[in-house]
């Protein structure tokens, strides 16, 4: 089972800051097959990027991935008002059991 | 557009069977994709439990394996998930989701869920 890490748990910054997350693995995620999701209270997690750096379906560009192999990274270059919420990596493919990392919660400093 | 719907029991006593529905409109399941299944416990981080593939190959979490079924009714579009012998951890919000890939005689593969329903929480207890 690939084990995701991501750090900080919490990550305190104003609006219009830059947000940086980390997910490492215990292991190479082939073909970075890694995916991040945004979480709001109450509500379902929303896919943001997916193959490490490819942004979903009306993701704003504000929002990028990066990284390979175990170390990978989700950067938001402005935050804004909406975007603080909780952030999970996710590792997907032919490596089962598919496993989340812990989630990184971006906070109003 | 695609959307999927939880519904089931809100609360199950111990030792019993959870059963979970996931009605989807606006594609027809039999046509592609995984349908998946995903729970968080309160206060707590994602858990996949597991999916099938809309020819009706199903994989599991290791971690639940003995305990959940997943099956599809392609008559009512939708897909259900039962897990038994549940306990109070079993208690959490419960997800359905698609996602892509596929299933071959060389292989599988999962992809990341692209669509999700609203969640629907289970309590387990007497």
């Amino acid at each position: 089972e690939i084990v995701l890490t991501q750090s900080p748990g919490t990550l305190s910054l104003s609006p219009g800051e830059r947000a940086t997350l980390s997910c490492r693995a215990s292991q190479s995620v082939s073909s970075s097959y890694l995916a991040w999701y945004q979480q709001k209270p109450g509500q379902a997690p929303r896919l943001l990027i997916y193959g490490a750096s490819s942004r979903a379906t009306g993701i704003p560009d504000r929002f990028s991935g990066s990284g390979s192999g175990t170390d990978f990274t989700l950067t938001i270059s402005r935050l804004e008002p909406e975007d603080f919420a909780v952030y999970y990596c996710q590792q997907y493919g032919s490596s089962l059991p598919l496993t989340f990392g812990g989630g990184t919660k971006v906070e109003i400093k | 557009q695609v959307q999927l719907q939880e519904s089931g029991p809100g609360l199950v006593k111990p030792s019993e069977t959870l059963s979970l529905t996931c009605a989807v409109s606006g594609y027809s399941i039999s046509s592609g994709y995984y349908w998946g299944w995903i729970r968080q416990p309160p206060g707590k981080g994602l858990e996949w439990i597991g999916s099938i593939y809309h020819s009706g190959s199903t994989y599991y979490n290791p971690s639940l394996k003995s305990r959940v079924t997943i099956s599809v009714d392609t008559s009512k579009n939708q897909f259900s998930l039962k897990l038994s012998s549940v306990t109070a951890a079993d208690t959490a919000v419960y997800y359905c989701a698609r996602s892509g890939g596929y299933d071959i005689l060389t292989g599988y593969y999962l992809d990341a869920f692209d669509i999700w329903g609203q969640g629907t929480m289970v309590t387990v207890s007497s």
